[in-house]
């Protein structure tokens, strides 16, 4: 099946500190991937969707100058926390759908990333 | 606002019985919808899905069921098992054309007891 990889699966780190996170479809090419964030007990919130080769397209209330997002391959986007600060703290996700197979397919989600910022 | 409800955060089945978990959404747009099963720590799994074209669509042990005029879709898991229990999500896309994002509900707990 589909699998995606999300790394690293946890960061903590000092406010202020930059971090980036690593999405990956290892056995389907990704035109498209997404990020997610989830605070706990809450639902998955999209961020914002990554297009490879073009800027990504983010949701209302996402800065995308705190979260820059490249997606520079059909296998690879990154999504980079810059000057984090503690109320950035949550479970980033990551997700991708297989460009092969059109479109009413679902996405394949990465183990998250549990983002910690003292 | 919520555009897919999931009303019930919590579900308690014992070993063998049928769970149904419940999903509720606004939006008419939304025309494929899906459910994830999650556990702790982990992203969620994919589980099944179910187009707006169809009422009903069943794998294995899962089926999913679509009442569009009532917004509403429900999975049912029977038998269910000890390693069901997990936090089920209910998703939901907007119409071809989009670019596939997901509307997910809060989640529903679900705990089978052996």
């Amino acid at each position: 099946g589909a699998v995606v990889s999300q790394h690293p699966s946890w960061v903590i780190c000092k406010s202020g500190t930059s971090v980036k996170i690593e999405c990956r479809s290892l056995d389907f090419q990704a035109t498209t991937m997404f990020w997610y964030r989830q605070f706990p007990k809450q639902s998955l919130m999209l961020m914002a969707t990554s297009n490879e080769g073009s800027k990504a397209t983010y949701e209302q209330g996402v800065e995308k100058d705190k979260f820059l997002i490249n997606h520079a391959s059909l296998t690879l986007s990154t999504l980079t926390v810059t000057s984090a600060h503690p109320e950035d703290s949550s479970f980033y996700i990551c997700s991708a759908r297989d460009r092969g197979l059109g479109s009413n397919q679902p996405q394949h989600f990465g183990d998250g990333t549990r983002l910690s910022i003292l | 606002d919520q555009q897919v409800k999931q009303n019930s955060p919590s579900l308690s089945v014992q070993e063998g019985r049928i769970s149904i978990l419940n999903c509720d959404y606004t939006n008419s747009m939304f025309d494929y919808f899906l459910w994830y099963k999650k556990y702790p720590a982990e992203g969620p799994t994919f589980l099944i899905s179910i187009s707006s074209i169809k009422d009903k669509n069943e794998d294995g042990r899962f089926t999913v069921f679509l009442n569009k005029s009532a917004k509403h879709l429900s999975l049912h898991i029977v038998p269910s098992q000890p390693g069901d229990s997990a936090v089920y999500f209910c998703a939901a896309s907007p119409r071809r054309g989009s670019q596939g994002n997901l509307i997910f509900g809060k989640g529903t707990k679900l705990s089978v007891k052996p």
